[in-house]
């Protein structure tokens, strides 16, 4: 089975500074997704990020980049230019690429709660 | 990416009685599933709702306590049975096999649910 390590369970940055967030994952499997979620108060699940894992580009959005080592299994989140918003619980997330649906479960990291300082 | 609703957003139920939580897409999706997510906590696969079949559940969670309906590709509900107050989490309901997004999974706002 797959595991989801997110052993951080806070961090805080200044606005408009960078700041990194862990993940390590185990798996078995050559073929897997790995997301990232942020969670604000309001609760909703927000999609962040998308790392397909036979790609070796790490994936970029805007001002959120992921450092995706596939032989370390590690997975982190890097969050430059943090504002304020950006204040949310954050979850790394695994999904096998398993073409059987039954495999398209996510599996969730126990998230991290990340504070913003004005 | 999906409009997924979820009705009710919140709610506050007695021991023993049940509830039913609806989900409601905006588009056909491959793929729904129910998480349980308790205070403070990460998400917790319930199971996977197969349209025309019956739900695939996790370790831990069984039909009779949380029975689940999908009758068709943008609709399902999952049921809260004879709650207790441990039952008291938000319930997400989430989709994959969208038709611009395939691979990735989108979540509703969640159910509030707590339990007297």
């Amino acid at each position: 089975a797959q595991t989801v390590t997110q052993s951080q369970p806070e961090m805080s940055v200044q606005e408009a500074e960078t700041v990194t967030l862990s993940c390590t994952y185990d798996t078995s499997e050559s073929d897997y997704y790995l997301f990232w979620y942020k969670q604000p108060p309001s609760r909703q699940m927000i999609l962040v990020i998308r790392q397909e894992a036979y790609k070796q580009q790490n994936a970029t959005e805007n001002r959120f980049s992921v450092n995706f080592q596939k032989a370390a299994k590690s997975f982190s989140l890097k969050i430059s230019d943090s504002q304020l918003g950006d204040a949310a619980m954050y979850f790394c997330a695994y999904r096998s690429d398993k073409s059987n649906g039954a495999n398209s479960k996510l599996t969730f990291g126990k998230g991290i709660t990340l504070s913003v300082r004005p | 990416s999906a409009v997924i609703s979820q009705k009710p957003s919140r709610d506050i139920c007695q021991r023993g009685t049940s509830l039913t939580i609806q989900c409601q897409v905006d588009s056909q999706v491959t793929m729904m599933f129910w998480y349980r997510q308790q205070p403070g906590q990460s998400l917790t696969l319930i199971a996977t709702a197969n349209q025309g079949s019956e739900a695939t559940y996790e370790s831990g969670f069984v039909i009779d306590k949380f029975p689940i309906s999908r009758p068709n590709l943008t609709f399902s509900t999952l049921t809260v049975s004879n709650m207790s107050p441990e039952d008291s989490s938000i319930y997400l309901c989430s989709v994959s096999g969208t038709p611009s997004s395939y691979n990735e999974q989108f979540f509703g706002p969640g159910t509030r649910l707590t339990v007297l």
